[in-house]
């Protein structure tokens, strides 16, 4: 098993711009989340989804928009860049208890 | 989610056991204790997790006060590779019923081991 990987691992991007975070597992986990990792602090949820087809909102949601076509993949999109969006993106799953698997994350400047 | 309080950040030999404790005042009957790590640059770990009774797993052991108010993770042979940030967390089990499904990270404790 792979476990949880997302693609890029680094990307700068320009104010305004936007761009697709990827992530993908192959543990067969309904349960998907990003996560952003601002620098010393620790981790904030974006938003998580339960199965495919069905998303929700975390702690801090604005900016982003997700999808989850199929249990493997669970794609985050950013609209509109900003400066306040530089962070280590991080997505997991779980297994239906509480065991969350990370991924190796995604360091985004936004310049 | 009950919040939790840790120490800022702790040194260890290499050899030695590193003693992490946590305390969670206001945990509720249904909710576990998790230890998560995150080594430099990397994504978060899970260790260990616990409802009363202590545990123990090839990584790591969590000891639990009888009162559930705090807990003390054990590495047991602190090796330099265990230098990292480690996250307690305090969270009931499987579907919330409610509200954001995700795990709540404080600062966590910085954990150093020195050769």
């Amino acid at each position: 098993n792979a476990g949880v990987t997302q693609t890029p691992k680094f990307r700068i991007l320009k104010i305004g711009q936007s761009m697709t975070l990827q992530c993908t597992q192959d543990m067969n986990h309904n349960y998907m989340y990003w996560y952003r990792q601002d620098p010393g602090m620790g981790l904030k949820l974006i938003y998580y989804s339960v199965g495919a087809g069905i998303t929700d909102k975390g702690e801090v949601p604005n900016g982003y928009n997700v999808s989850r076509s199929t249990t493997e993949d669970f794609p985050l999109r950013l609209e509109l860049a900003a400066p306040s969006q530089t962070s280590v993106y991080f997505c997991a799953s779980r297994t239906n208890f509480y065991e969350q698997y990370f991924g190796p994350g995604t360091r985004l400047t936004v310049t | 989610d009950a919040k939790t309080t840790q120490p800022t950040s702790m040194d260890c030999a290499e050899g030695r056991a590193a003693n992490l404790p946590c305390n969670h005042s206001t945990i509720s009957g249904n909710e576990y204790v998790y230890w998560y790590r995150q080594i430099h640059s990397q994504g978060p770990q899970y260790i260990i997790h616990g409802l009363k009774n202590n545990e123990t797993n090839e990584m790591a052991s969590l000891i639990i006060t009888e009162d559930r108010k705090s807990s003390t993770l054990i590495l047991p042979h602190a090796t330099l590779r265990d230098t990292a940030v480690y996250y307690c967390i305090v969270r009931v089990a499987g579907d919330s019923g409610g509200g954001a499904d995700g795990l709540t990270f404080g600062k966590g404790t910085h954990l150093i081991i020195q050769p």
